[in-house]
């Protein structure tokens, strides 16, 4: 069955670059997802993947993809107090994230230090 | 994107009755799914809404305890039936399309 795995915590400094990392079991994933998840509010896309692909650049964000290793991270650069929130990964398995459901991982709390 | 609401946004309810949660989407989307997000824990999908058919239900949730609908493209409704304090949790409501899932932004439910 599918299974998502994710850190609980992140810790990084102002300024830096955080690297949020996944690991998924489904080698028939299709897309792989990042949503991020602020106190008290609903879920945001942020970014997804197909898995016939390596990377993926979005501004601030990168996605790479390790399909061998079944390895998903998400690069947040220049990490300031607004992007403090638990990151979720996600899967969507045969035809793609329009016509199945996801499988979540347990989410990584972002903190920011100052 | 799509814009998603739910109705109510939150509800306090005693044991033994149901709920019903509306999800509205401004534009026709190909599917529609339920979330539960138990509290400090990872979202678990309930069901697929499938429009015009009986929704299909993950492993652990049946149509007795969680029946939906999907009436149009744009609108579906979960009830929480005979509720229990373990099903306290946010309910979720999402919506595909073009390999992108958009949340609403939540019920959160609180059974005494």
């Amino acid at each position: 069955g599918e299974d998502v795995e994710q850190s609980l915590f992140l810790s990084v400094r102002e300024g830096d670059s955080s690297v949020i990392n996944c690991t998924y079991t489904d080698s028939s994933s299709t897309y792989l997802y990042w949503y991020k998840q602020e106190p008290g509010a609903g879920l945001q896309l942020l970014t997804y993947i197909f898995s016939n692909m390596d990377m993926k650049q979005d501004q601030r964000l990168t996605v790479l993809l390790n399909k061998k290793d079944k390895h998903l991270s998400l690069r947040i650069a220049d990490t300031q107090t607004g992007d403090s929130a638990i990151y979720f990964c996600a899967e969507s398995i045969n035809s793609g994230g329009g016509a199945d459901g996801l499988t979540f991982g347990k989410g990584t709390h972002l903190i920011i230090q100052p | 994107s799509a814009v998603i609401s739910q109705k109510p946004s939150r509800d306090i309810c005693q044991r033994g009755t149901s709920l019903t949660i509306q999800c509205q989407v401004d534009s026709q989307v190909t599917m529609m799914f339920w979330y539960r997000q138990q509290p400090g824990q990872s979202l678990t999908l309930i069901a697929t809404a499938n429009q015009g058919s009986e929704a299909t239900y993950e492993s652990g949730f049946v149509i007795d305890k969680f029946p939906i609908s999907r009436p149009n493209l744009t609108f579906s409704t979960l009830t929480v039936s005979n509720m229990s304090p373990e099903d306290s949790s946010i309910y979720l409501c999402s919506a595909g399309r073009n390999y992108e899932q958009y949340f609403g932004p939540g019920t959160r439910l609180t059974v005494t």
